[in-house]
């Protein structure tokens, strides 16, 4: 199995909606990262997990909280979000950044297409 | 900080023939990953070929292959015999070899979208 599943596949919110954004792989990678991805853009770095810890936050602003529950799945809450947050929000993973580790890919999964009106 | 630079925005080739996708990177790591990513429109980002900064060969799968110059901290991409399901976005990225957490984080270039003429 060499998937990374993300779901909803779209979500539609209001600005003071909850919501979260789910991620789950089974391939025994102890990394795992959120992207956020605008139109004809490259991915940008929000969150990185190594070993279910919080290694990275690129400071996200508070309304996104990550959350890693055990080591195939990773959360995103949501919350009092804004337009501008609109996005495909793109959940990856990797065998943990050790040097000569594995492939060194990262494995995205389909995205969540996320709109805030 | 590592950056890795895709100047063309876009590009066009004729189905059938040869492209070539440009990307440099600037980093003083000496051991890294270095990635092909494709992004067609229905959205997933699909791994197209990888090379290790330690192997001086050329990456290659099947119509893909990579001119890999190290010295030059180059790495652009061949797509052989074009088809039209080539049509995408192509991303060139970066990730260090060595250490966890901070360290294991994909660096992308801002890409280029490839259309294919039939």
């Amino acid at each position: 199995d060499t998937e990374v599943t993300q779901t909803p596949k779209h979500l539609v919110m209001g600005m003071t909606n909850k919501k979260s954004l789910k991620c789950e792989q089974h391939m025994g990678h102890r990394a795992m990262y959120w992207y956020k991805q605008k139109a004809k853009k490259p991915p940008e770095l929000m969150f990185v997990y190594s070993y279910e810890k919080l290694s990275i936050n690129e400071s996200v602003p508070s309304r996104f909280s990550p959350e890693c529950p055990n080591s195939s799945l990773l959360n995103l809450h949501l919350h009092a979000l804004q337009p501008e947050d609109s996005a495909l929000y793109l959940c990856a993973s990797s065998q943990a950044g050790l040097a000569g580790a594995g492939t060194g890919e990262l494995f995205f999964g389909e995205g969540s297409r996320l709109t805030v009106l | 900080a590592q950056t890795v630079t895709q100047s063309q925005p876009e590009m066009s080739v004729q189905e059938a023939e040869t492209v070539t996708l440009s990307c440099t990177y600037d980093t003083s790591e000496s051991d890294y990953y270095l990635f092909w990513y494709k992004q067609p429109p229905s959205r997933q980002m699909i791994l197209v070929i990888r090379q290790e900064a330690y192997k001086q060969q050329n990456a290659t799968e099947n119509r893909f292959s990579v001119n890999f110059q190290k010295a030059a901290k180059s790495f652009s991409l061949k797509i052989s015999d074009s088809q039209l399901g080539d049509a995408a976005m192509y991303f060139c990225a970066y990730r260090s070899a060595f250490g966890t957490g901070a360290n294991s984080k994909l660096t992308f270039g801002k890409g280029i979208t490839l259309s294919v003429r039939p």
